[in-house]
């Protein structure tokens, strides 16, 4: 079965630091699709990228960037510089082909940051 | 173009009632997809709705079960509610146009409360 690991239950940074989500996969799939969403307090996940398995070049999207070696399963993410507003619970998900070959998301278990002022 | 939109926003029931959700997607979207998220099992796949009919299930039991209507809309219903079901419900919605038909845009989720 596919697994989605995020080993980093809890992550506390300071304004402006850097840091990095990491996610490890597991997939029988030959062709899949990872993503990352962001679940604010509020509760809604918020798509915040999507890979899929042939594509391997790393993704920046203003202070967000996205780091997937196929070769070790993972798919990181790093926030640069940053911000109070950041602080959410980040989850990774890994688009997984079921028994009916439909695909359906199968989520990390999240990883909870907060940005200290 | 407004977002996926649930409702109620809060709920809560007493053990062995039933309870029914619902969930509007994005203008366009014809697939809805839904899942349960709880402290102890994190973010798990309930279902999935296409053109009215069910073509994906997760591992829930039968209690667990869906419709949706031909304007994309879907429900989902729980009988015979148990306290374990306390979880936010969270409803996907996907435009099923090729590659892109993995995209899920999430609603804000229904917080259901079982007693």
């Amino acid at each position: 079965a596919q697994k989605v690991t995020q080993a980093q239950t809890e992550i506390s940074v300071v304004e402006k630091e850097d840091v990095t989500l990491d996610c490890v996969y597991e997939t029988r799939d030959t062709t899949y699709y990872l993503f990352w969403y962001k679940q604010p307090p509020s509760g809604e996940l918020v798509f915040l990228i999507r890979r899929n398995s042939f594509d391997e070049q790393n993704e920046i999207s203003g202070r967000y960037s996205w780091n997937f070696q196929k070769s070790t399963s993972s798919f990181n993410f790093t926030i640069t510089a940053s911000q109070v507003v950041d602080s959410a619970v980040y989850f990774c998900a890994l688009s997984e082909t079921m028994d009916t070959g439909r695909r359906a998301l199968t989520f990390g278990s999240g990883t909870r940051l907060q940005v200290q002022p | 173009k407004a977002g996926v939109t649930q409702t109620p926003r809060y709920l809560i029931k007493t053990r062995g009632q039933q309870v029914t959700l619902s969930c509007s997607p994005i203008s366009g979207h014809r697939s809805v997809s839904w899942y349960q998220q709880t402290p102890g099992q994190g973010l798990q796949f309930l279902f999935e709705y296409f053109s009215e009919t069910q073509r994906n299930k997760g591992n829930f039991p039968g209690r667990f079960s869906g419709r949706q209507f031909s304007n994309s809309r879907s429900e989902m219903n729980v009988s015979t509610l148990e306290l374990g079901d306390s979880a936010l419900y969270l409803c996907a919605s996907s435009l099923e146009q090729g590659a892109r038909s993995d995209e899920q845009f999430f609603g804000p989720g229904t917080r259901l409360t079982v007693l």
